[in-house]
């Protein structure tokens, strides 16, 4: 089976950094994905990371660890429009559908 | 641009009655999928289909069905609504390797009364 754990709430204040912390426990493990959701709207892809290391986008970053069964995401020069859940989520080697854990709600405040 | 249409933005239905949810992706993709998103336990998968006609059950498939006549449609069928199965409902569609992102439609907020 698999476990996926993420923190349930984070508040942080505009123009500030915040990790969002995923651990994993799964076998044949083949990626894992960061989504954004809005209140009341589809998840939006953010990143994908395979192998150990730090993924840079823009303002968002997307950090793995495989031998840990860890992974961040790193928000910098936080905006209001950053107030979303944020989903993580691992694909297994040999099955195409992802886990997810239950989301991470940031609340980013003026 | 990915599109992932879902018929229905909101449904009311009642107990006991047969309902279709319909999903339409217009990008080719072969993966096509349907989750259900509840307060405090994320998405969880329903059913997933990786081709025509094909389907496998997800982690929770138990009083739903699907079916994929054409690539581009995934239609989740409860045989007999309960109220346990409201809730919201995401379809979702990739492409054929595993590191390809799912785009998600809006979603169906179904409930049953």
């Amino acid at each position: 089976g698999q476990n996926i754990d993420q923190p349930t709430e984070m508040t942080a204040t505009e123009g500030a950094i915040v990790q969002i912390n995923c651990t994993y426990q799964t076998s044949g493990f083949n990626g894992l994905f960061w989504y954004q959701q809005h209140a009341g709207e589809a998840p939006t892809f953010l990143s994908y990371n395979v192998l150990d290391g730090l993924e840079e986008k823009g303002r968002f970053s997307s950090f793995l660890s495989r031998s840990k069964g860890y992974s961040y995401l790193l928000l910098k020069e936080l905006q209001m429009k950053d107030s979303a859940s944020y989903l993580c989520a691992v694909i297994n080697a040999g099955r195409r559908a992802l886990t997810f854990g239950s989301g991470t709600r940031l609340q980013v405040q003026p | 641009d990915v599109k992932v249409t879902q018929s229905s933005r909101y449904l009311v239905k009642r107990t006991g009655e047969k309902v279709f949810l319909e999903c339409v992706q217009d990008m080719d993709h072969e993966n096509m999928f349907w989750y259900r998103q509840d307060p405090g336990l994320g998405l969880r998968l329903i059913y997933f289909s990786y081709d025509v006609k094909m389907k496998e059950k997800g982690d929770i498939p138990e009083g739903y069905s699907v079916s994929r006549e054409k690539k581009e449609r995934f239609s989740l069928i409860l045989e007999s609504a309960s109220t346990n199965q409201t809730s919201m409902y995401l379809c979702a569609s990739s492409d054929r390797d595993s590191n390809q992102p799912q785009h998600f439609g809006d979603g169906t907020r179904l409930s049953i009364l």
